[in-house]
């Protein structure tokens, strides 16, 4: 049972690289959600998609970017890295809105 | 503004006693609230969710409470072991304002259950 499958585990970054974070689930949800979490503070949602096709705007989503092109995957861009992104990100899924979220083991990354 | 703040970023317990954490919140209608457990270095799990016509909800050592009133959750860990040292999350969404089906997280509670 794979649940939510984030790659890589940890990444390090120059100022201005770019990156994609992948994010797989197996459960057939509808679902998906990108968020990251700095220390001290919760969990802040960047990107969320309703189903394949449709993404939206979360909290924070200056900076990346998503697209949902299956029910399964769930990518997210960074462009021109910066410091400010440094940060844990974990991925997630839920059958529907507002029901219970599965979470990936999250990607740490390092912008340099 | 929009606040969800959780008691004290750590809180240490002994053994056997019942652990409160507490989530209280500014500027939200949830219709629902959620706690997660997060281990370090793992993402969160999912515990317990509570509907907002609902008072109170159990689930073995667990209770999760929900007044709308008060703007407030309690969480209870009852007969609390050392394998329930992590930190707790809160979670709720603002979905009756804005129809969106987001969740908005606390920033956690750290407990340490003391042997």
């Amino acid at each position: 049972n794979a649940g939510v499958t984030q790659t890589p585990k940890f990444r390090i970054l120059k100022i201005g690289q770019s990156m994609t974070l992948q994010c797989a689930q197996d459960m057939n949800h509808n679902y998906m959600y990108w968020y990251r979490q700095d220390p001290g503070m919760g969990l802040k949602l960047i990107y969320y998609s309703v189903g394949a096709g449709i993404t939206d705007k979360g909290e924070v989503p200056n900076g990346y970017n998503v697209s949902r092109s299956t029910t399964e995957d769930f990518p997210l861009r960074l462009e021109l890295a910066a410091p400010s992104q440094t940060s844990v990100y974990f991925c997630a899924s839920s059958p529907r809105g507002l029901d219970i979220q599965y979470f990936g083991a999250g990607t740490r990354l390092s912008v340099l | 503004s929009q606040k969800i703040e959780q008691n004290s970023e750590a809180l240490n317990i002994q053994e056997g006693k019942t652990a409160t954490l507490t989530c209280n919140y500014t500027n939200y209608s949830p219709a629902y609230l959620q706690w997660y457990r997060q281990d370090p270095g793992r993402g969160p799990v999912f515990l317990l969710l509570i509907r907002e016509n609902e008072k109170e909800k159990r689930k073995e050592r667990l209770k999760v409470t929900f007044d709308t009133t008060l703007k407030q959750s309690l969480f209870h860990i009852t007969a609390s072991q050392p394998a329930d040292s992590a930190t707790y999350l809160c979670a709720l969404d603002n979905s009756p304002e804005t129809g969106a089906n987001n969740l908005f997280f606390g920033t956690g509670t750290r407990l340490t259950v003391i042997p």
